[in-house]
This record gives C-alpha cells, sequence and structure tokens, in this order.
C-alpha cells in the first residue's frame, strides 16, 4: 500500500542553521503531497502542500519540491529559528476509494533549535 | 472561527474498560476523521464520518466505534481496551470532497492511558 518513510532520529539545529528533513513515498500515481507540523501541546496544522510533480510548497520560509523522479517531498528551511521546535510530518491521502481526509503520515521527525 | 476541540484532554482507564472520547468540528466543516497517535509515532487513521455514517476505515477492529451528529460533532467510542491502546487520538474536520479536503483541522487530541 501508499507509505511514506522520512529520515530517522531527531534533529538538533543552532539557530539560523541550514534545515532539510528527508521523506520519500510509495504510491500509485501522483498524489498530493503535504507537511503538517506538530508544536508543543498543540494539535497538527499543515505546513505546506503539493499537488502535482514538481509543484513547490511554500510556507513560513519552509519549501518542498514534489518530485516524481526520486518520490522524495524534502522539507527545507534556509535559516531556522528557536520558534520551528516541533515535530514535522509528511503525509499523503490513503489509497482507494474517496481518500479525502484520510491521510498516511510519517513517523515524524522532532526538530530542536538551540539559540 | 472556533477551531477543533476535544474532550477530555487527559484520561485514565484500565484494562478491560470502555471510553468515549468527543470532538467539535471547526465552524464550516462537515466531515470529522479521527486518528490515534502512539507515543513517537505518526498519527494513524482509524475512521471518518461524513453525513452521520462511516466513510471509509483503517486498520482497527471493531471495538473502535464512532458517532456523528447533526451539528457534525464526533464521538469516539473504544470498547474492552487493551495496553496498546494508549495514546493520543487526534480528532481532525475538514470541508468534504472539495481539493481543499486533506487541509485538516486537528484538536489537540485526547491523551488515553490504560493500566
Amino acid at each position: 500500500g501508499d507509505s511514506v518513510t522520512q529520515m530517522e532520529g531527531p534533529v538538533t539545529l543552532s539557530e539560523e542553521a541550514f534545515l532539510t528533513i528527508n521523506c520519500t513515498y510509495t504510491a500509485t500515481g501522483y498524489p498530493s503531497l503535504f507537511w503538517y507540523v506538530q508544536y508543543p501541546g498543540e494539535g497538527l496544522q499543515l505546513l505546506l502542500k503539493a499537488t502535482k510533480a514538481d509543484d513547490k510548497g511554500s510556507n513560513k520560509g519552509f519549501e518542498a519540491t514534489y518530485r516524481k523522479e526520486t518520490t522524495s517531498f524534502h522539507l527545507e528551511k534556509g535559516s531556522v529559528q528557536v520558534s520551528d521546535s516541533a515535530v514535522y510530518f509528511c503525509a499523503l491521502p490513503r489509497a482507494g476509494g474517496t481518500s479525502y481526509g484520510k491521510l498516511t503520515f510519517g513517523q515524524g521527525t522532532i526538530l530542536t533549535v538551540h539559540p | 472561527e472556533t477551531g477543533v476541540t476535544q474532550s477530555p484532554t487527559h484520561l485514565i482507564k484500565t484494562r478491560g474498560q470502555q471510553v468515549t472520547l468527543r470532538c467539535s468540528s471547526q465552524s464550516g466543516h462537515n466531515t470529522v476523521s479521527w486518528y490515534q497517535q502512539a507515543l513517537g509515532q505518526g498519527p494513524q487513521f482509524i475512521f471518518q464520518y461524513y453525513r452521520e455514517e462511516e466513510n471509509g476505515r483503517g486498520n482497527f477492529p471493531p471495538r473502535f466505534s464512532g458517532l456523528q451528529f447533526p451539528n457534525y460533532s464526533s464521538e469516539l467510542n473504544v470498547n474492552a481496551l487493551e495496553l496498546d491502546d494508549s495514546a493520543l487520538y487526534l480528532c481532525a474536520s475538514s470541508h468534504d470532497r472539495s481539493s481543499g479536503a486533506n487541509v485538516l483541522t486537528f484538536g489537540a487530541g485526547s491523551r488515553l492511558t490504560v493500566l
């Protein structure tokens, strides 16, 4: 079935460092791809999305490009801030039937940014 | 506009007991999806409710059941609780089958501990 794999292990960076969180997917066809973020004590919220191959999603300085050749959707930010400390999830719609609102998530990547 | 609210925020049960979790969807949203997030893992899709009927289910046994009410709020019921049911239960609302239907608004979750 469709699945998402995120890079393992927490990521710890200093403020203003460059961030990359890897995400690869397995899917039939070319589904929309999403990054959701979970700040401490809060629910998940959509960070950015891309609906077709070669699209670039962007929001709050974060970017991710839908690469069908490498089945990847890596999250990047040029200069992280302490406030970016959170858990980041890559996701795609579940396969089969009416998939709206039904997502398959990666295992999440914990980002900690130190001043 | 109000977001998604869930109750209770925390609860402790013992094996074999039953639990009911509640969710009020975001204003204007008519679809509610429930997810289970085990510690250190990504959310796993349990089921979705649309127009007061179940509209898709993930790989969860029948002792996980739900309801949706005319005001679009929802309940998740779990019978015969097992230790592995300990998790954060997330409710997410969205607006039916529009192109934005995968833009989910999540609540902060209900943390269930089964002893």
